[in-house]
């Protein structure tokens, strides 16, 4: 199975400042043929079902403000707030859609500071 | 617009069975593979089930395989989770999810919508 690691387990920001989270895969999930990494990012707020932020490690999903942004290739990966908002308090998760089972991380608790 | 609602959820004894279901509606149901992934108390993700668009494939993870089984009726735009033999550890929210991307035959595509979640107890 593909394990996927985030960091921090939690972390806390300034309004309108940078937030980074990073999650590292125990194996490569970039796909040679078509030059695509099966990394997704999800939000999570309490009560409520995940949303898709960022799927293909950088591509950001339809609505989704574009201070979120992905990158990172191969088995390492970094979802950026580049300046947090109120309502961005929310629990975020990876997850590798490459390979059976699909697997997430362990998810980063974004606080404000 | 896409929505899908999961429902059946309960409290249930250690050992016992019940049936989750998903409403799929706003979409070609037919053409996506969908996914069950669950939600213990306080805990993280955890993806348990898909079934591949047109039913001919599946697969489970390991903590669920031989005690679940997912099914989907496309004519009803329907999804369900069998379970089976429940211990404590299977006490979590479950949620249906879609791939966000047609005619993925297993892995392949993130979920684009998820339902509300229903609440599983397994408790004596």
């Amino acid at each position: 199975d593909i394990v996927m690691t985030q960091s921090p387990d939690s972390l806390a920001v300034s309004l309108g400042e940078r937030a980074s989270i990073n999650c590292k895969s125990s194996q490569s999930i970039l796909y040679t043929s078509n030059s695509k990494n099966y990394l997704a990012w999800y939000q999570q707020k309490p009560g409520q079902p995940p949303k898709l932020l960022v799927y293909w490690a950088s591509t950001r999903e339809s609505g989704v403000p574009d201070r979120f942004s992905g990158s990172g290739s191969g088995t390492d990966f970094t979802l950026t707030i580049s300046s947090l908002q109120a309502e961005d308090v929310a629990v975020y998760y990876c997850q590798q859609y490459y390979f059976s089972p699909l697997t997430f991380g362990g998810g980063t608790k974004v606080e404000i500071k | 617009q896409v929505q899908v609602v999961e429902s059946g959820g309960g409290v249930v004894q250690p050992g016992g069975s019940l049936r989750l279901s998903c409403t799929a509606s706003g979409f070609t149901f037919s053409s996506y593979t969908m996914h069950w992934v669950r939600q213990a108390p306080g805990k993280g993700l955890e993806w348990v089930a898909f079934i591949r668009y047109d039913g001919s494939n599946n697969n489970y993870a390991d903590s669920v395989k031989g005690r679940f089984t997912i099914s989907r009726d496309n004519s009803k735009n329907m999804l369900y989770l069998q379970m089976n033999s429940l211990t404590t550890e299977d006490t979590a929210v479950y949620f249906c999810a879609k791939d966000a991307f047609p005619g993925i035959a297993a892995a392949g595509a993130p979920f684009d919508y998820w339902g509300q979640g229903t609440l599983l107890t397994v408790s004596s």
